[in-house]
């Protein structure tokens, strides 16, 4: 069945510096590809997405990468601050969202 | 635009009781979702609407959870009966639709089911 696998579980980085989660997925078929943070207790939000007709896409300091030949794509955060810390989550979608297992990221001041 | 919108956002039941739970989808968003969340893992899709029919519902334990979108607009999600596992937050998003695939994807802020 369709997967999503994400790297690293937890990322810990100094402000500043940049942040990098990657995810790969099963299905080829597979044409979206948004990023969510979520906080503690509260819901998903989406972040940024990318679909599958484009291979990178930047919203300020986050970028994300596709690579579809290689069915990977990754989440890029740069100049890190310590709001940015939270549980990061890459899903996959052709017709449904498959989620990634998440990656806790924390920014240490 | 209002978002997705969910109840109760918390409820605490004995194992074995049963529990229900609402959503009522952005306007016009024909695609439902009904997602399980444990605490540190990434949601599980449990089952997906397209409208009021179900379009995948291979991770549903049909024995004891069922959903139904009646009228192709909100949603209600049932447990009966519950376990200790079943503890989690159940997450409910829509999407709207393009060429086919779906697009969009809002959560609503989810109920936090406690099973003791």
């Amino acid at each position: 069945g369709e997967n999503v696998e994400q790297h690293p579980s937890t990322l810990s980085v100094q402000e500043g510096d940049s942040a990098v989660i990657k995810c790969t997925y099963s299905d080829s078929a597979s044409n979206y590809f948004p990023w969510y943070k979520q906080e503690l207790g509260k819901r998903p939000q989406l972040i940024i997405d990318i679909r599958s007709n484009v291979g990178e896409k930047k919203d300020q300091r986050i970028a994300v990468t596709l690579n579809k030949t290689a069915k990977h794509f990754s989440l890029h955060i740069t100049e890190t601050q310590p709001e940015d810390s939270a549980v990061y989550f890459c899903a996959a979608s052709r017709r449904k969202l498959i989620f990634g297992q998440g990656t806790t990221l924390q920014v240490k001041p | 635009e209002a978002g997705v919108a969910q109840s109760p956002r918390y409820k605490i039941i004995e194992k074995r009781q049963s529990v229900a739970f609402w959503c009522n989808p952005i306007s016009g968003h024909a695609t439902l979702y009904w997602y399980q969340q444990i605490l540190g893992q990434g949601p599980k899709l449990l089952i997906q609407f397209q409208n009021n029919g179900v379009v995948d519902d291979s991770q549903l334990p049909k024995d004891r959870f069922s959903a139904e979108r009646l009228k192709g607009v909100d949603s209600t999600l049932k447990i009966q009966p519950a376990k200790l596992e079943d503890s989690a937050v159940y997450l409910c998003a829509s999407s709207s639709q393009m060429g086919g695939a779906n697009y969009g994807y809002t959560f609503g802020s989810g109920t936090r089911l406690t099973v003791v």
